[in-house]
């Protein structure tokens, strides 16, 4: 069975640090895997995808890697801004095609200015 | 366009009673989900919609759950003899297929 890890569970840092996520997978056989932001009262914003032929990931000031074989995964916020507060959720798609994501509990991230 | 809409944002509901939970995925979307997310839980799968095809269940967790899509548009979650356990916020998606997942904004369920 799939089970998703995310370490820390939470973090603080000040306004303008680099900082990285982590995730960690049970099982290699993957389809793909997003991160995802989660805003208090809100749904999940994709933020990344990464398709399990992929090493990596970039959207502006996020990067996002993929090591299958170790079942890792990072997600690299550089000059975080306070409006970069939120949770953000690691989920894998298993191999199969069955779309049924599996999700880590989230690492809530707080940038303080 | 829009995105994914969910209804009622908010429900609270005396234990025993049976609570009907709302979904309009993004038109065209031929792939419908349903989550739950408990406190301090990751989001659990429970249904899966993907156009005509018999929906995969396999994620929900008695048969006091149900749901069903009409018309490979709106879908509509039930839970029946709602428990205190129920209490959770329950995200729907919909996706084209094989692509990622758009995440509606949740009904927050409170099982009193």
């Amino acid at each position: 069975k799939q089970e998703v890890t995310q370490i820390p569970a939470a973090l603080s840092v000040p306004e303008g640090e680099n900082l990285v996520l982590n995730c960690s997978f049970t099982d290699s056989a993957i389809y793909n895997l997003q991160w995802f932001r989660q805003d208090p009262g809100k749904g999940l914003t994709s933020l990344l995808l990464i398709q399990s032929s992929q090493r990596e990931q970039t959207s502006g000031r996020l990067n996002a890697s993929l090591d299958k074989s170790s079942g890792r995964s990072t997600l690299y916020i550089a000059a975080s801004q306070p409006g970069d507060s939120a949770t953000y959720l690691c989920a894998v798609n298993p191999q199969g095609g069955s779309e049924k994501l599996v999700f880590g509990k989230g690492t809530k991230l707080t940038v303080n200015p | 366009g829009a995105g994914v809409s969910q209804s009622p944002s908010n429900k609270v509901t005396e234990k025993g009673k049976d609570v009907e939970l709302r979904c309009d995925p993004i038109s065209g979307h031929t792939a419908l989900y349903w989550y739950r997310q408990s406190l301090g839980q990751g989001l659990e799968f429970l249904i899966y919609f993907q156009g005509n095809s018999a929906p995969d269940k396999s994620g929900l967790p008695s048969d006091r759950f149900s749901a069903e899509r009409t018309g490979g548009s709106v879908s509509t979650l039930t839970i029946q003899r709602t428990q205190q356990e129920d209490s959770a916020v329950y995200l729907c998606a919909s996706s084209p297929p094989t692509e990622t997942q758009y995440f509606g904004p949740g009904t927050r369920l409170l099982v009193l």
